[in-house]
């Protein structure tokens, strides 16, 4: 079991351009969530698909952010433009029932300058 | 906004002291989950306590759940220096969101 597969691990770009993050959950789990990380707000929910449906993008910031989960087995969180203020450690779990343990990617620390 | 809010927010203790962390939560839930952080890493699920369920143990951890004051409390019996680390509690409503508090970070010192 690989576990939950996040990349790029480390991520520079320049304030405008677009950013885009990918995913791939567990195999055979259903549920999968983007979460942000920052010191100052913690770890917020952006949103989270069941059965590649997405079920609640409240979290999701602005406009800009956008997520995508094509099959089970991939998802993508795009930025586009990027601002300084989305810099952050992007993450992105899985589980294999809804509502049941998350298992959690290496994450994706986002710099934009 | 935040479901579940730790307390306190930083524990600093000996090795071999227990540490014990809480998490406070607003509305009604399905279940409530521990996880750990190492700094610069995931987190790692610790343990799952369903809303039906009082006290859950798995090895050195024993978690409690008090529905009635929307509360539960994580103890870690005879500390390691290995248990440094952040502890999130998370709650689980009926939508099947999982929203994670602010965090305790525990020091455990040698």
């Amino acid at each position: 079991d690989a576990g939950v597969i996040q990349s790029p691990r480390h991520e520079v770009t320049e304030m405008g351009q677009e950013v885009t993050l990918r995913c791939k959950p567990i195999s055979g789990h259903n549920s999968l969530f983007w979460y942000r990380q920052t010191m100052m707000r913690g770890l917020e929910l952006l949103i989270y698909f069941n059965n590649n449906v997405p079920i609640d993008d409240s979290g999701m910031p602005e406009d800009r952010f956008s997520a995508k989960m094509p099959n089970a087995s991939f998802s993508t969180l795009k930025i586009q433009p990027s601002e300084p203020r989305d810099s952050a450690v992007y993450f992105c779990a899985s589980s294999r029932e809804w509502g049941e343990k998350l298992f959690f990617g290496s994450g994706t620390q986002l710099s934009v300058l | 906004s935040q479901q579940g809010e730790e307390d306190p927010q930083a524990l600093s203790i000996q090795e071999g002291e227990n540490a014990t962390m809480n998490c406070s939560y607003k509305t009604s839930i399905n279940n409530l989950q521990w996880y750990r952080q190492n700094s610069g890493r995931g987190l790692v699920h610790l343990i799952l306590i369903r809303s039906n369920e009082r006290e859950k143990h798995s090895g050195r951890l024993r978690v409690t759940l008090d529905t009635s004051k929307k509360s539960s409390s994580l103890l870690i019996t005879a500390s390691r220096a290995a248990d440094t680390a952040s502890y999130f509690c998370a709650t689980n409503n009926q939508g099947g969101k999982l929203i994670f508090g602010q965090g305790t970070e525990l020091s455990v010192k040698p």
